[in-house]
């Protein structure tokens, strides 16, 4: 099973400021078969990246992902007022499990 | 617009088997374009895949859970539903139904609102 470990635990940051999230794999992940989720409370989540770098539909471009092999990031440029949530990323490989990250809390400071 | 619901008991006992329903509407179950989930997520906790359903009949299922689970679809009713045995406290959560699409490289593209199943006495 991969497991992903996603840092930090709680990003404290204040509207217009850019946020840097990490989540690093076990072992590399197909960089096709990534994603990043937000989740606000008492909601289902909301795809926001697949393929690692590809935006959803209707996902404004101030979210962007990268990296490949065990390390992936998820940027927001400048934060808005609803992007504070909780953000997940998946790996989908070719052998189950599909395994999701422990989560990074991006809240307002 | 595609949209997922699911439905069934909100509290189950310990022992017992959970069952659980996702109607989907707006869209095909025995589409060849997509994959059918389910997905848990305990309170307060981050998400666990469950397993997936395909038209061709196929499933895959957590390890962890494999012994336990069945993913089944009506396609008539375009229903898909899980049944989770033996179920214990360990096993409350928010149950989410998805539909998994290569048209993004088999993310998650909806999900269902969530079914929060309690396991108590």
């Amino acid at each position: 099973e991969i497991v992903l470990t996603q840092s930090p635990g709680t990003l404290s940051l204040s509207p217009g400021e850019r946020a840097t999230l990490s989540c690093r794999a076990s072992q590399s992940v197909v960089s096709s078969y990534f994603a990043w989720y937000q989740q606000k409370p008492g909601q289902a989540p909301r795809l926001l990246i697949y393929g690692a770098s590809s935006r959803a539909t209707g996902i404004p471009d101030r979210f962007s992902g990268s990296g490949s092999g065990t390390d992936f990031t998820l940027t927001i440029s400048r934060l808005e007022p609803e992007d504070f949530a909780v953000y997940y990323c998946q790996q989908y490989g070719d052998s189950p499990p599909w395994t999701f990250g422990q989560g990074t809390k991006v809240e307002v400071k | 617009q595609v949209q997922l619901q699911e439905s069934g008991p909100g509290l189950v006992k310990p022992s017992q088997t959970l069952s659980l329903t996702c109607t989907v509407s707006g869209g095909s179950i025995s589409s060849v374009n997509y994959y059918w989930s389910w997905i848990r997520q305990p309170a307060g906790k981050g998400l666990e895949w469950i397993g997936r359903f395909y038209t061709s009949g196929t499933t895959d299922y957590n390890p962890s859970l494999k012994s336990r689970v069945t993913i089944s679809a009506d396609t008539s009713k375009n229903e898909f539903s899980l049944r989770l045995s033996s179920v214990t406290a360990a096993d409350t959560a928010v149950y989410y139904c998805a539909r998994v699409a290569f048209n993004t490289a088999l993310a998650v593209d909806y999900w269902g609102q969530g079914a929060l199943v309690t396991v108590s006495s």
